[in-house]
């Protein structure tokens, strides 16, 4: 079963408006993964978050974890037409995990000029 | 440098044939994934690998073998197609899986009738 659960499913907005998606998850983790990917394409990695992080920016993402809650959220800023894409959070499984990422479902954003 | 790349881009089987996926990446990367995503859902790992000559179970595994042969290269077979496996297959790989980051080919849409 999925280990994360995303919020909204979809999100629509305007070029200039904020967007923020949620995930939340299931078990403790080690790290918190945000990725992007444009229709039909492979997925980019965006930013990557440390349990013992609370917030990272990185140009106009900025992500948040809350391990008391399981759960992270993804807030781009002045969107732009560009960030059409869906948005997958992945959480490893913490421990010595090798990697592995459960992603899940995942938001599709929609930006309109 | 090339990244990961995935042969084929598509690829139509009949149920009951077998194929191989080839997965390739020039980045010296230790760790590789193979993930399969269905409509509407996040990545589900199939198998993975932690270095040359190792492969372990994920969380769907079923109806399929890998082998790591040679360090670069991440090959996910199918012995007998089923409609079930109809799906995008993305590879990944990271340097040392725990804290880095995972790049990801393009992809393999495999339809199977």
């Amino acid at each position: 079963s999925q280990q994360g659960e995303e919020d909204p499913q979809a999100l629509s907005i305007q070029e200039g408006e904020n967007a923020t998606m949620n995930c939340s998850y299931k078990t403790s983790i080690n790290n918190l993964q945000w990725y992007r990917q444009n229709s039909g394409r492979g997925l980019v990695h965006l930013i990557l978050i440390r349990s013992n992080e609370r917030e990272k920016h990185s140009g106009r993402l900025r992500v948040t974890l809350d391990t008391s809650k399981k759960s992270s959220s993804l807030l781009i800023t002045a969107s732009r037409a560009a960030d059409t894409a869906s948005y997958f959070c992945a959480s490893d499984a913490g421990g010595t995990s090798y990697g592995k990422l459960t992603f899940g479902q995942g938001t599709i954003l929609t930006v309109h000029p | 440098n090339a990244g990961v790349t995935q042969t084929p881009k598509f690829r139509v089987l009949k149920t009951g044939q077998s194929m191989t996926l080839l997965c390739a990446q020039d980045m010296n990367h230790e760790y590789m994934y193979w993930y399969r995503q269905d409509p509407g859902m996040g990545l589900r790992l199939i198998h993975y690998s932690v270095g040359e000559g190792t492969t372990a179970k994920g969380e769907v595994p079923d109806g399929y073998n890998v082998s790591r042969l040679k360090k670069q290269n991440f090959l996910l077979g199918l012995e007998s197609a089923a409609p079930s496996q109809t799906s995008v297959y993305f590879c990944a790989s990271t340097i040392n899986g725990l804290w880095d980051e995972q790049f990801f080919g393009p992809g393999t849409r495999l339809t199977v009738l």
